[in-house]
Order: structure tokens, then C-alpha cells, then sequence
């Protein structure tokens, strides 16, 4: 069964500073990943996705993300953070196939003015 | 395009009594998956619809039941609230077919309260 590890439950940030939020993952075969962002009181907004080919892959509001397959991480980042990122950011993880849509535990991110 | 819809936004119901949920995916989305979100658990699946199939169903007691109809419209049912089911259920439609590689696109939830 697959599986999403976030270790960070809170990523505080100056404004202006990179960011990275944390994201490992566990699955049979090859994984298709995704990035999720929740602002307060809302549904999830989707940001990026890795499907296959290039390693890094770009989404909306600036956001990147880097697929390392020796490590099975999905690290999300952004070269210079706003007050405006600060929510709440699920990684997640499906299998080939059917399979389900899995969800980390989620991490809070407050980019500090 | 409208984005996901779900009826009622917040809903308050009795320990016991029953509730229906409604979701109404994106125009020409033929997946529609349910999460029950709570904040010890996190983001739970409940289940997953595909062109009126059950696909996927997650590990909750059959008190949680779903349905969707022709036109991709989905509805989730729990009989017999506890205490426990408080929380904000989430739907959210994809275009499905080999599921795995389309992201969803979530609704703003609906909120159950159980008293």
C-alpha cells in the first residue's frame, strides 16, 4: 500500500526567504505525486504534479517541485516566500492503476512579514 | 468552467439521525472521490466513483455509503451519526479513466456537526 511522510508539522519562514516544505513517499511501481495547497475554511487547491519526465516540475503561484526517486521525495519550493503562502500544504501520492489518492499529514506553513 | 460544488456547506445533525451530502463535479469530470477531514486524522478516503462504479473504497464502516449517478453527480450517505463523524467531508472530481495521472479538483466541503 502506498504511503506519504511530511516530518514537519510547521515550516516558519521570513518573507522573502526560500522555502521548502518536505514530502517522502512510499509505493509499488512508479508514483504519481502531487502537491495540494488549503487556505483556512476552504478545499484543497491543486499546485503541481510529477507524472513522468523532468525531475523538477513547476505549478502555479511560483511553486516548484523536485522528484528524487534515490530518495523517494517530492520536495515542494519556492525561491522567495510571501505572507500570502502561508496555509496549509498536503503531498500525495497515488500508484499505478486505480489505486487510491493518499494524503500526508499535511504541513503548516506561516511566512512571518 | 464552474469549479466542484457541494450542498449543504455546513449541516448540524443529532447523534443517530442520518445525512445526505451532495457534490457536483466539474462539467465533464466522470470521477468523483470523497474525504472525510478531521483534525487528528488528517485526510482521510472514503471512497472513489467512476462512471457510476464504486472504484475504491476506503477503510470506514458501512454506516458510510456513496452513490453516483449518469450525469457524475455524487451523493454520500452515514447512517446512524456518532459523535466521531464530525468533520469537514470533501469531494472531488478528476476526468478519471486511468485515474492515477489526473489531479482532482476539490469542493469547498461541507461541514458536519454532530451533537
Amino acid at each position: 500500500a502506498q504511503s506519504v511522510a511530511q516530518p514537519e508539522d510547521q515550516v516558519n519562514v521570513a518573507e522573502g526567504n526560500p522555502l521548502t516544505v518536505k514530502c517522502t513517499y512510499s509505493v509499488s511501481g512508479n508514483p504519481y505525486l502531487f502537491w495540494y495547497v488549503q487556505y483556512p475554511n476552504r478545499g484543497l487547491q491543486f499546485l503541481l504534479k510529477y507524472i513522468t519526465g523532468d525531475n523538477l516540475v513547476k505549478g502555479s503561484y511560483g511553486f516548484e517541485a523536485e522528484f528524487n526517486k534515490s530518495q523517494t521525495s517530492f520536495h515542494l519550493k519556492k525561491p522567495s516566500a510571501l505572507v500570502s503562502d502561508s496555509a496549509l500544504y498536503f503531498c500525495a501520492v497515488r500508484g499505478p492503476g486505480n489505486t487510491p489518492l493518499v494524503f500526508g499529514k499535511g504541513t503548516r506553513l506561516s511566512v512571518i512579514a | 468552467k464552474a469549479g466542484v460544488t457541494q450542498t449543504p456547506r455546513y449541516l448540524i445533525k443529532t447523534r443517530g439521525q442520518q445525512v445526505t451530502l451532495s457534490c457536483s463535479p466539474i462539467s465533464g469530470h466522470r470521477s468523483v472521490s470523497w474525504y472525510q477531514q478531521t483534525p487528528g486524522q488528517g485526510l482521510q478516503f472514503l471512497f472513489e466513483y467512476f462512471s457510476e462504479t464504486q472504484r475504491n473504497k476506503g477503510n470506514f464502516p458501512g454506516r458510510f455509503s456513496g452513490r453516483q449517478f449518469s450525469n457524475s453527480r455524487s451523493e454520500m450517505n452515514v447512517s446512524t451519526l456518532e459523535l466521531g463523524d464530525s468533520a469537514l467531508y470533501l469531494c472531488a472530481s478528476s476526468l478519471g479513466g486511468q485515474g492515477a495521472r489526473y489531479e482532482q479538483y476539490f469542493g469547498p466541503g461541507t461541514r458536519l456537526t454532530v451533537t
